[in-house]
């Protein structure tokens, strides 16, 4: 089945140890992006690539980083210059330009302690 | 991308139509509305879209005034399982969907 797949669930770090979420879609989406949402708060835009190679800051990239090597995956590193990284992480992926069609993973829980 | 204005909260008896306001007046020409939803705790998910007509789908429809200004989301027959935050897009050149507070709908037996 085609989809987009988030992992772990459940992450647990100690702070200021960087960490990496994984993003994967099999859906041959040409953008991707990842979002972060807090208790009770919409989405918050971190990052977004359009294309292999390429990425663009979203509201809120202070404190993270992103690479796109592949067109299926698109990794998010929490770093410890973030200063509140406790959140609910969501990753998506959509045909560029056809946002009707954005996809979510199922999101991943990161506690920093 | 033009900013939207959404009730924080709104109940709806099982089985009536829910219907969701949503506010974007500085939308311009070329920026459709999306709606999207969130059922606690999992990804958002694709309801419907538009840009100047009335669309229909199978989970919805979607009513945009002749302005454009403001559009209502309903949802013909709500059951349980609709009960979640809501959220109204206004996006266009950018390609960038931005999410607001959203509304939060309790669907109550």
């Amino acid at each position: 089945d085609g989809g987009i797949t988030q992992s772990p669930k459940y992450l647990f770090r100690k702070e200021g140890q960087n960490v990496t979420l994984s993003c994967e879609q099999n859906l041959n989406h040409d953008a991707m992006y990842w979002y972060r949402q807090d208790p009770g708060q919409g989405l918050r835009l971190i990052y977004y690539s359009q294309i292999v190679n390429d990425f663009q800051k979203g509201d809120i990239a202070e404190g993270y980083s992103v690479s796109r090597e592949k067109k299926e995956s698109f990794p998010l590193t929490v770093t410890s210059a973030q200063k509140n990284p406790t959140a609910f992480y969501l990753c998506a992926s959509s045909i560029e330009g056809v946002l009707r069609e954005a996809f979510f993973g199922q999101g991943t829980r990161l506690t920093v302690v | 991308d033009a900013k939207t204005t959404q009730p924080p909260s709104m109940d709806c008896a099982e089985g009536r139509a829910a219907n969701l306001p949503c506010n974007h007046s500085t939308i311009s020409g070329n920026e459709y509305v999306y709606w999207y939803r969130q059922i606690h705790s999992q990804g958002p998910q694709y309801i419907i879209h538009g840009l100047k007509n009335n669309e229909t789908n199978e989970m919805a429809s979607l009513i945009i005034t002749e302005d454009r200004k403001s559009s209502t989301l309903i949802l013909p027959h709500a059951t349980l399982r609709d009960t979640a935050v809501y959220y109204c897009i206004v996006s266009g050149a950018t390609n960038k969907l931005i999410f607001g507070t959203g509304t939060l709908l309790a669907v109550q037996p």
